[in-house]
């Protein structure tokens, strides 16, 4: 299987131009979620989903929507792009919390710039 | 509101040398805590968790230690290889609320030839 696959890999945007990051995992895993990753700051988590259908806000969520349609997707909108949003994001997955490993498997990342 | 915090930002080390990372955090009620590689332009690889109620994980070369009433887990690296230079990322995920994982910095780990 591919694990999670992000696209696109990267991106330059201008300011106030909406987009959305494509996030896609086949292992089945309920949990997923999103983060950025920024020089000095380490990741932080922007939204996840524990479920198809239920989302909810992480620690840096504004600027950013989420849905679940489906276990298998889980899409990052930009609303208005900001030069604050030039990150690199990460998407992860997870068996769950109710897995005694709940091992997190990252994608590859997309690297977003934004003039 | 958990911390994690990796010290050094940086470490250099001869190949074949054992080695250990250090990670530590602020609040002690953690459901797990991971250990990751992320190699430069690229994704996040699990290298390994240790469980709340764990003291040590092994893989291969890998041993990962937690210690919750000190706030502290290591990460020792055996016999180190140029392949294994890296950063190498801490991250606790907390035993309340949404499952969130609090991530350190990370060591950038160069391993001389």
């Amino acid at each position: 299987n591919a694990g999670v696959t992000q696209t696109p890999k990267f991106q330059v945007l201008k300011t106030g131009q909406s987009m959305t990051l494509q996030c896609a995992q086949d292992m089945n895993h309920e949990y997923m979620s999103w983060y950025r990753q920024d020089p000095g700051m380490g990741l932080r988590l922007i939204h996840y989903s524990v479920g198809a259908g239920i989302t909810d806000q992480g620690e840096v969520p504004n600027g950013y929507n989420v849905s679940r349609s489906t276990t298998e997707d889980f899409p990052l909108r930009l609303l208005s792009a900001a030069p604050s949003q030039t990150s690199v994001y990460f998407c992860a997955s997870s068996s769950g919390p109710n897995f005694s490993t709940d091992t997190q498997y990252f994608g590859p990342g997309t690297r977003l710039t934004v003039l | 509101k958990q911390e994690v915090t990796q010290i050094p930002a940086a470490l250099s080390v001869p190949e074949g040398e054992n080695l250990v990372l250090n990670c530590s955090f602020t609040d002690s009620a953690i459901y797990n805590l991971q250990w990751f590689r992320q190699d430069p332009g690229k994704g996040l690889t699990s290298l390994l968790l240790i469980q709340s109620s764990q003291r040590e994980q092994t893989s291969g070369r890998l041993n990962a230690s937690l210690d919750k009433s000190s706030g502290r887990s290591t990460l020792y690296i055996a016999a180190s290889q140029p392949g294994d230079s890296a950063t190498y990322l801490c991250a606790a995920k907390s035993n309340f609320g949404n499952e969130k994982l609090t991530f350190g910095t990370g060591t950038r780990l160069t391993i001389i030839p």
